[in-house]
């Protein structure tokens, strides 16, 4: 099946700095990719959908200045969390929808835990 | 806009018991229904899918799901469970308006007692 891979699968940073998330097909075309995050012992939420080349589609609520998406190629995009707090401390999970796969399925990466100090 | 609903949050059941996770949904228009597994610390695992056709599906590791149109259901069912199915399962839904969209349940929790 396809592949999904995040880097990192952890990271801690201090408040006040930025972290980037990285989110790659592996042996496929993400036309668009989506990004989620999940609080412990929760859903995962909806944050933004990207499609290759455009702009992202932010979710009601969610502050597109904080949470910057960049999808400029058909098998990465990017999630930087800019000037974090401890209150974006939580689990990031991207997933993907392409040309190889079917096209009613997300292929979903392992996630990227971040912890803010 | 759609929803779905995971009527439990939590499930525990013996080993080698049979078990169902309940879920509902509501759309405006045709669905994909998804069931996932996430253990601790990891990603999701697609466990199952109904996109069309028949309405009983089959997944990996035993579990199959049966897509309930009249009751816009997806219950997640197996007839005997193991400690290793200890997990977080999610119901998801994707619709096609324009643009694909997945939302999720909230969870259920499956515990396994030995």
């Amino acid at each position: 099946g396809a592949v999904v891979s995040q880097h990192p699968s952890r990271v801690i940073c201090k408040s006040g700095t930025s972290v980037k998330i990285e989110c790659r097909s592996l042996d496929f075309q993400a036309t668009t990719m989506f990004w989620y995050r999940q609080f412990p012992k929760q859903s995962l939420m909806l944050m933004a959908t990207s499609n290759e080349g455009s702009k992202a589609t932010y979710e009601q609520g969610v502050e597109k200045d904080k949470f910057l998406i960049n999808h400029a190629s058909l098998t990465l995009s990017t999630l930087t969390v800019t000037s974090a707090h401890p209150e974006d401390s939580s689990f990031y999970i991207c997933s993907a929808t392409g040309l190889a796969g079917d096209s009613y399925e997300q292929y979903f990466g392992p996630g990227t835990r971040l912890t803010v100090t | 806009a759609q929803s779905v609903t995971q009527l439990d949050s939590q499930v525990p059941v013996f080993e080698e018991a049979p078990v169902e996770l309940r879920c509902n949904y509501s759309s405006s228009v045709s669905v994909y229904l998804f069931w996932y597994v996430q253990y601790p610390n990891q990603g999701l695992q697609l466990l199952l899918k109904y996109l069309s056709g028949s309405t009983l599906v089959k997944g990996i590791n035993g579990f199959e799901a049966e897509f309930n149109k009249s009751q816009t259901s997806f219950h997640l069912r197996k007839p005997s469970v193991h400690i290793s199915d200890t997990a977080e399962y999610f119901c998801a839904v994707s619709e096609w308006t324009g643009g694909f969209k997945t939302i999720f349940g909230a969870g259920t929790r499956l515990f396994v007692k030995a």
